[in-house]
């Protein structure tokens, strides 16, 4: 069975400053992991995939995540938040042979501050 | 190209009534999944259908849920008798093939509210 947790329920940060959002997996098998974003009533949008091959993976508004296994970890970082980038972000993992069920963590919310 | 579509947005039901929520698919997905996030927490699979068949409902509660993806119309999934628990948001998924490559593209959800 595989899991993910998110440490950290709630994240601020200054605009312009790092962001860092936590997400470690746990899994039998090679995972392939996901970070998701939802913004206030509406689904969520998928920012970047994780899929075996390359470990630094690039995805959407300027986000970026590593996998590394040793670890069991996929960060997830931007390097200058804006304020646009407040929003609740979910990481996800599912496994070759679990068929496509997302398991989901318990999401973290990003709060930017002016 | 219009993405996945769920309605109600809303829905605002007394115990022990009937809940039926509908999505419709992004264009040429046959493959529809539903997740339900309670308050403050992650989203929780429930159930995978393709058109006309369940692939796996192994996170559906066992009793008052069902879901079904006919060959004509949107999925619905239908809760009997709910109950203050069952609020919640429910989120539909669908993706173009099966494999676990295949990005999930969401929904806006429906959020359920049991009076």
């Amino acid at each position: 069975a595989q899991s993910v947790t998110q440490l950290g329920s709630h994240v601020s940060v200054s605009e312009g400053a790092l962001v860092l959002l936590r997400c470690n997996y746990s899994s039998s098998v090679p995972p392939y992991l996901f970070w998701y974003v939802q913004y206030p009533n509406q689904g969520l949008q998928l920012l970047l995939k994780y899929t075996s091959a390359a470990t630094l993976v690039k995805g959407i508004n300027g986000f970026e995540a590593e996998f590394k296994k040793s670890e069991t970890s996929f960060h997830l970082t931007k390097p200058s938040a804006h304020m646009s980038d407040a929003a609740e972000y979910f990481c996800a993992v599912t496994l070759n042979n679990a068929g496509n069920m997302l398991t989901f963590g318990g999401g973290t919310r990003l709060m930017v501050k002016p | 190209n219009a993405g996945v579509m769920q309605n109600p947005r809303h829905l605002v039901r007394r115990r022990g009534q009937e809940a039926r929520l509908r999505c419709s698919p992004m264009k040429g997905h046959s493959h529809v999944y539903w997740y339900r996030q309670l308050p403050e927490e992650g989203l929780k699979f429930m159930v995978y259908l393709q058109k006309e068949n369940i692939i796996d409902e192994s996170g559906m509660p066992k009793e008052r849920f069902s879901a079904e993806f006919p060959k004509e119309g949107p999925s619905i999934l239908r809760i009997q008798q709910v109950v203050r628990g069952d609020s919640a948001a429910y989120f539909c998924a669908s993706s173009e093939q099966k494999g676990v490559l295949e990005t999930q593209y969401f929904g806006p959800g429906t959020r359920l509210l049991v009076l």
